[in-house]
C-alpha cells in the first residue's frame, strides 16, 4: 500500500494560488490519486482525480510528475471559503479495499 | 444521480447504551460501502467495508460491528458504547472505477 504524507497545515491569503503536496513514494502501478475537501462537521467532498501529468477542472488542478511519487493540488485564487482540510487518497480505482488516505492538510485562508 | 444519506445527524448517548447508525445510498446498485470514524481534528480511520449484502470486513478490532441487510443499506452498531466511541462517523460508497463518495456524517457524543 502507498503510504501518503501531507503537511499538517498551510496558511495563505485571499487571491493567492495555493499548492498542497502529497508524497506517496510506494504508489502502485494501478493506483490513482484523488483529492477531497472537508469542512467541519461535513463529509469529505471530491475535488479532483488523476493518474499522471496534469488534470484540471473548474475548481482545481492536479499535477503528477512522471515518477508519480508525489502529487500537488493547486487551488487558484483562494477565498476565505476555501479554508478547509484537504485529503489525498491513493488507491486503485478497481480495488475496493486497497487505498490509503493522507492525514489531511488544514488550509487557513486569511483576508 | 446518486445520493447518500446518514442518520441521525447528531447523537448523544450514555456510556453502556446501544448504538445504531444507518447509511443508505440511492441511484446506484451493488455499491461497495464503507464506515469511517474521524476523531476531533484527526484523519479518517476505516472501520468496515462491504462488497455485498451480508458481507462485512473489519479493518480495526473494536467495540463496533456493521451489517448490510440490503444492497444499499449499511448499519453501524454497538451493544455497549464506550467514551472512546465518540467521534464523527462517515459512510461512503464506491462502484466500479469510481472514487469514493461520502455521506454527510453522524456526530456521536458518548457521555
Amino acid at each position: 500500500l502507498a503510504k501518503t504524507t501531507q503537511p499538517i497545515s498551510m496558511d495563505s491569503y485571499e487571491g493567492q494560488e495555493v499548492n498542497i503536496t502529497c508524497s506517496h513514494n510506494n504508489i502502485a502501478t494501478n493506483d490513482y490519486i484523488t483529492w477531497y475537501q472537508q469542512f467541519p462537521s461535513q463529509g469529505p467532498r471530491f475535488i479532483i482525480q488523476g493518474y499522471k501529468t496534469k488534470v484540471t477542472n473548474e475548481v482545481a488542478s492536479l499535477f503528477i510528475p512522471a515518477d508519480r511519487k508525489s502529487s500537488t493540488l493547486s487551488l487558484p485564487r483562494v477565498s476565505l471559503s476555501d479554508t478547509a482540510v484537504y485529503y489525498c487518497l491513493v488507491g486503485g480505482l478497481y480495488n475496493f479495499n486497497k487505498f490509503y488516505f493522507g492525514s489531511g492538510t488544514k488550509l487557513n485562508v486569511k483576508p | 444521480s446518486q445520493t447518500i444519506h446518514q442518520w441521525p445527524a447528531t447523537l448523544v448517548q450514555p456510556v453502556g447504551s446501544p448504538l445504531s447508525l444507518e447509511c443508505t445510498v440511492e441511484g446506484t446498485s451493488n455499491p461497495n460501502l464503507y464506515w469511517y470514524r474521524q476523531a476531533a481534528g484527526r484523519g479518517l480511520q476505516l472501520l468496515f467495508y462491504s462488497v455485498g449484502i451480508g458481507q462485512i470486513s473489519s479493518e480495526v478490532p473494536q467495540n463496533l460491528s456493521a451489517s448490510r441487510p440490503q444492497d444499499r443499506q449499511f448499519i453501524l452498531s454497538s451493544k455497549k458504547l464506550l467514551l472512546s466511541d465518540s467521534g464523527f462517523y462517515l459512510c461512503a460508497w464506491k462502484t466500479g472505477s469510481e472514487t469514493q463518495y461520502f455521506g454527510p456524517g453522524t456526530r456521536l457524543l458518548v457521555l
